[in-house]
């Protein structure tokens, strides 16, 4: 696709549950970034791929969360045991590591509700 | 990555320059600034990024002190849609996150 793209653009979900957020980056980006943004607050780091690997994961708040890139291209944002606090927009970027001066293109992001 | 400093707020006048302030004292030879806006509802947009040279593109200006401690950038001819947060970040290239603080609220007013 032309941009980032991520699914769901709402999720709205009970405490205690599971959720799944993914992100489609752009083509060919090898890099790919999770954010975490509450309202009225700057988007705070979760966590960096760079191909399938986790190169940053210093950002997720607890073992709650976790992330996975298995072939290098779409991620997927795993939330366990969702608690209140963990509203907020999930927002992804992807970058292209080489050849570029490493500009982050962010997607819509996807507003997680815990009721 | 270093730390930056902005003002939480500021208005400018339809069709006037906006100029958005950053201090960044204690970036690094290796680290670039980089300025980011964002609408509401939307995800953050890139805007333009220097070294220690000033810049200009499209969108905006970039002029860096010769320090680098601090930068400013300007939007020659505000428009309403430039009604947004514009934050600002310094970090090396290509080289993982970005860290975000809570940026500049710019509100255009007609």
């Amino acid at each position: 696709g032309a941009g980032v793209s991520q699914t769901p653009s709402n999720k709205v979900t009970e405490k205690g549950k599971y959720v799944e957020l993914r992100c489609d980056p752009i083509s060919g980006h090898t890099a790919l970034y999770w954010y975490r943004q509450s309202l009225g607050q700057g988007p705070e780091f979760l966590i960096y791929f760079q191909g399938t690997g986790a190169a940053d994961d210093s950002g997720l708040p607890n073992d709650r969360f976790f992330a996975v890139r298995p072939e290098g291209s779409v991620s997927t944002l795993k939330i366990q045991r969702t608690e209140r606090g963990d509203s907020a927009v999930y927002l992804c970027a992807s970058s292209a590591s080489v050849g570029g001066v490493g500009e982050l293109f962010f997607g819509e992001g996807s507003r997680l509700t815990v009721l | 990555d270093a730390k930056t400093t902005q003002p939480p707020s500021m208005d400018c006048a339809e069709g006037r320059a906006a100029n958005l302030p950053c201090n960044h004292s204690t970036i690094s030879g290796n680290e670039y600034v980089y300025w980011y806006r964002q609408i509401h509802s939307q995800g953050p947009q890139y805007i333009i990024h220097g070294l220690k040279n000033n810049e200009t593109n499209e969108m905006a200006s970039l002029i860096i002190t010769e320090d680098r401690k601090s930068s400013t950038l300007i939007l020659p001819h505000a428009t309403l849609r430039d009604t947004a947060v514009y934050y600002c970040i310094v970090r090396v290239a290509n080289a993982g996150k970005s860290t975000f603080g809570d940026g500049t609220t710019l509100t255009v007013k007609p």
